[in-house]
């Protein structure tokens, strides 16, 4: 069974802080994802990975980044966070093309 | 790019009545579309997904349709049981890419 884990569950940072959120993945998937959930928008994309060291912007990129040095392992970086970055972020990973998509179990961020 | 609306975005059924979601999309390149449920404090998690060379898939209770024509996809719940309850969310997937875009979800509640 594929295992998505993600190194927090809840984690509240204050306004201006660098934040790193890590997502590592089991199933030596090629590609991985990094969404925030919000009431009433759904799952939005911030940004993805097609392979190693690749990153591509997914919808809403601005004040984030990613770092992808391992296959496995995917993390968010917010460079400086910002109250509006309070969310639910999900970690997802996927084999291929159209395949599913296999999430973690989420980090709900608050900065304060 | 992709954009997915998804309708109602709250269903009330009582126990043993069907529940349906309707999503429409806007890129005719579009050719994957999963269901993922979400229980409340749990992740996401596929429950069926379809692809464009197939008009409608069955699984047990669940099953989704496909226009193509139309540019919309179904999900039907049959028989529904309280442990239905849940936030279900649709998807669309461009095909030249891996990436998903989701519909805001619709909150199911099965009542007795």
């Amino acid at each position: 069974d594929v295992k998505v884990t993600q190194s927090s569950r809840y984690l509240v940072k204050r306004t201006g802080e660098k934040v790193f959120l890590e997502c590592v993945q089991d199933m030596d998937h090629e590609n991985m994802f990094w969404y925030r959930q919000d009431p009433g928008l759904g799952l939005r994309l911030i940004y993805f990975s097609y392979d190693v060291k690749m990153k591509e912007k997914g919808d809403i990129p601005e004040g984030y980044s990613v770092s992808r040095e391992k296959k496995e392992r995917f993390s968010l970086i917010l460079e400086s966070a910002s109250t509006n970055q309070t969310s639910m972020y999900l970690c997802a990973s996927s084999n291929r093309r159209e395949a599913p998509q296999h999430f973690g179990d989420g980090t709900r961020l608050s900065i304060l | 790019g992709e954009n997915v609306e998804q309708h109602p975005s709250t269903l009330s059924v009582q126990e043993g009545d069907s529940a349906v979601i309707k999503c429409t999309y806007s890129d005719s390149a579009s050719n994957y579309f999963p269901w993922y449920k979400q229980e409340l404090g749990k992740r996401p998690q596929l429950i069926i997904d379809i692809r464009s060379n197939v008009g409608e898939k069955k699984d047990q209770r669940i099953a989704v349709t496909l226009n193509k024509t139309a540019k919309h996809f179904s999900l039907h719940i049959t028989e529904t049981q309280p442990e239905d309850s849940a936030v279900y969310f649709c998807a669309a997937s461009p095909g030249t890419a891996s990436k998903l875009t989701f519909g805001t979800g619709t909150r199911l509640q099965v009542t007795l």
